[in-house]
């Protein structure tokens, strides 16, 4: 699986976009890039995958960088539940490898 | 549906001890994972199986037993534990079908003394 790198934590207010980076430089051919979350305590939840093309379900948009170099996941209208780990991984089977994550900090 | 359920929340063991945690699971899913978390780190598989009957190593097996009797069940086992055991314990499973999309339980909070 390809090493991703993500900034340690981040914050944005209520109501605003979260734009979430993460760099996967090594990333092959086949490997997908998919995102998962951690609230607090609780077991991760998966958010949404991507190969090439840009994606978006109701929880979120992965905008994938034409080289694939790079991703962004996006919290169009982040609330204060939002707040959490969100862990960015690259990967072509089932067997997530789960780095440190990224803390988002919703603020009122 | 209740998904993916752990059984115990919360367990302390004493150095040597053993004990087994049970991942159940009423989606049919056929591929179930065990994961364990420390403090401040990312997840890191254990063991995974991919149907009934099977079992493989993931990247920490090292104290760490599992059995798939069941489709439903994916059962957890320390022979011996050791305080570098202590950790989250979170089980997982899927669909074929959904590569990517793994559903987790809420976790073990599992203490060794």
């Amino acid at each position: 699986d390809a090493k991703t790198t993500q900034p340690p934590s981040m914050d944005c207010a209520e109501g605003r976009a979260a734009n979430l980076p993460c760099n996967h430089s090594t990333i092959s051919g086949n490997e997908y890039v998919y995102w998962y979350r951690q609230i607090h305590s609780q077991g991760p939840q998966y958010i949404i995958h991507g190969l090439k093309n840009n994606e978006t379900n109701e929880m979120a948009s992965l905008i994938i960088t034409e080289d694939r170099k790079s991703s962004t996941l996006i919290l169009p209208h982040a609330t204060l539940r939002d707040t959490a780990v969100y862990y960015c991984i690259a990967g072509a089977n089932s067997k997530l490898t789960f780095g440190k994550g990224i803390t988002l900090s919703v603020r009122p | 549906n209740a998904g993916v359920t752990q059984t115990p929340k919360f367990r302390v063991l004493k150095t040597g001890q053993s004990m087994t945690l049970l991942c159940a699971q009423d989606m049919n899913h056929e591929y179930m994972y065990w994961y364990r978390q420390d403090p401040g780190m990312g997840l890191r598989l254990i063991h995974y199986s991919v149907g009934e009957g099977t079992t493989a190593k993931g990247e920490v097996p090292d104290g760490y037993n599992v059995s798939r009797l069941k489709k439903q069940n994916f059962l957890l086992g320390l022979e011996s534990a050791a305080p570098s055991q202590t950790s989250v314990y979170f089980c997982a499973s899927r669909d074929p079908g959904l590569v990517y999309e793994q559903y987790f339980g809420p976790g073990t909070r599992l203490t060794v003394t």
